[in-house]
């Protein structure tokens, strides 16, 4: 597609329960991210894909959190048991390689996730 | 990658210019300044990027120190539509991995 898709674009869930979110990264683009951000936070690094290697996971914040990237493609974040704290706006990017040439760098408009 | 330090937040008036200033004085010799911008409730969107020549393209100017220890984004006629979270990021290009958004500065352009 022209862009990164995201899906939901809002998802209100009930507290204890899993949620995936989805990202339809830019076609041919082999480098994938995801972010959170939290009211009037920052961007927080999730974790980060690039082709067939191992992903870096190291900003998952804890093991309820869980993606995968299948056929080198859509991308699925899974939050189990899902807590209040876990509301975010859920951001994707994705880009041609993982090198930051530029603006290589493209971002979806996000997933709102409130957990109630 | 190397620290940057940016106000948190500026006004600007509406028409003239924005000049949005970043620090990174432990920057590398191999590392780029890159822009990009957070419109609220979007997501961010890459700006400008340059090693140590001003850079300009059809959104901004970018404006680096001969020492490379500092650099100014300029918006030459700030909109309303400006108003937007920025953020500066120093980067080896050639460097896989996550890239790093730090608090950035919060722009509002006003009537």
């Amino acid at each position: 597609g022209a862009g990164v898709s995201q899906s939901p674009s809002n998802k209100v869930t009930e507290k204890g329960k899993d949620v995936e979110l989805r990202c339809d990264p830019i076609s041919g683009h082999t480098a994938l991210y995801w972010y959170r951000q939290s009211l009037g936070q920052g961007l927080e690094f999730l974790i980060y894909f690039q082709g067939n290697s191992a992903p870096d996971k190291s900003g998952l914040p804890s093991d309820r959190f869980s993606a995968e990237r299948t056929g080198g493609s859509v991308s699925t974040l899974t939050i189990q048991r899902t807590q209040q704290e876990d509301s975010a706006v859920y951001l994707c990017a994705s880009s041609l390689v993982a090198r930051l040439w530029g603006g290589g760098y493209t971002f979806g408009s996000g997933t709102r996730l409130t957990v109630v | 990658d190397a620290k940057t330090t940016q106000p948190p937040s500026m006004d600007c008036a509406e028409g003239r210019a924005a000049n949005l200033p970043c620090n990174h004085s432990t920057i590398s010799g191999n590392e780029y300044v890159y822009w990009y911008r957070q419109i609220h409730s979007q997501g961010p969107q890459y700006i400008i990027h340059g090693l140590k020549n001003n850079e300009t393209n059809e959104m901004a100017s970018l404006i680096i120190t001969e020492d490379r220890k500092s650099s100014t984004l300029i918006l030459p006629h700030a909109t309303l539509r400006d108003t937007a979270v920025y953020y500066c990021i120093v980067r080896v290009a050639t460097q896989g991995g996550k890239l790093i958004f730090g608090q950035g500065t919060e722009l509002s352009v006003k009537p």
